[in-house]
């Protein structure tokens, strides 16, 4: 596609329930990374993969996240037994490679009730 | 923990007037990247610079960076209402041959008409 797909563009789930958030990358574009945005506030970062590898996990808040990527191009960003605080804007961007310019998608915002 | 801390967090100002925001690092950047975001939408870039000193100029949008690599400042001039977004500052680390980005608390600026 021309840019950066997510899905679904919301998300109300509640609490304990698992949520599965898609990212769509622009073709092409070997490196991915997961953000997570609380309500106005700066970004942060999750993880990355280069290409189907994620190469550290340390930033996922805690071990009901997981990630993954297949086929080089889409990524799924999971959360088990959702909380609360998890509730925020999920973005992810896409680059070329490592070093390159991130584009970004719109983000998953979730809600957890 | 490296942080990117940006000031002001709130800003308002009429259109037409003048306004720089600030970016402070606890260490020395390697490079920083100026974005912008507005609602409902994923960061956009609009800038990176990579040697102390350097001065870099978007139209009505000027972007500095320290000389000792440290901190930087955007300057808008006759802010427009389309200026309205949230400006984030980041950076790109690496340790042990994995990457991080981090991004700074961001500053809202609202520009009224």
């Amino acid at each position: 596609g021309a840019g950066v797909s997510q899905s679904p563009s919301n998300k109300v789930t509640e609490k304990g329930k698992d949520v599965e958030l898609r990212c769509d990358p622009i073709s092409g574009h070997t490196a991915l990374y997961w953000y997570r945005q609380s309500l106005g506030q700066g970004l942060e970062f999750l993880i990355y993969f280069q290409g189907n590898s994620a190469p550290d996990k340390s930033g996922l808040p805690s071990d009901r996240f997981s990630a993954e990527r297949t086929g080089g191009s889409v990524s799924t960003l999971t959360i088990q037994r959702t909380q609360q605080e998890d509730s925020a804007v999920y973005l992810c961007a896409s680059s070329l490679d490592l070093m390159n310019i991130q584009y970004f998608g719109a983000g998953t915002r979730l809600s957890v009730l | 923990t490296q942080l990117l801390e940006q000031s002001p967090q709130f800003l308002s100002i009429q259109e037409g007037e003048n306004l720089t925001v600030y970016c402070n690092s606890s260490s020395v950047f390697s490079s920083l990247q100026w974005y912008r975001q507005e609602p409902g939408e994923g960061p956009v870039l609009l800038v990176t610079v990579v040697t102390g000193g350097e001065v870099k100029k978007l139209k009505r949008l000027t972007f500095q960076f320290g000389d000792a690599r440290k901190d930087s400042s955007l300057h808008i001039t006759a802010a427009q209402t389309g200026d309205t977004g949230l400006y984030l500052c980041a950076q790109m680390t690496s340790a042990s041959g994995t990457y991080k980005y981090i991004f700074g608390t961001g500053t809202r600026l609202k520009v009224l008409a």
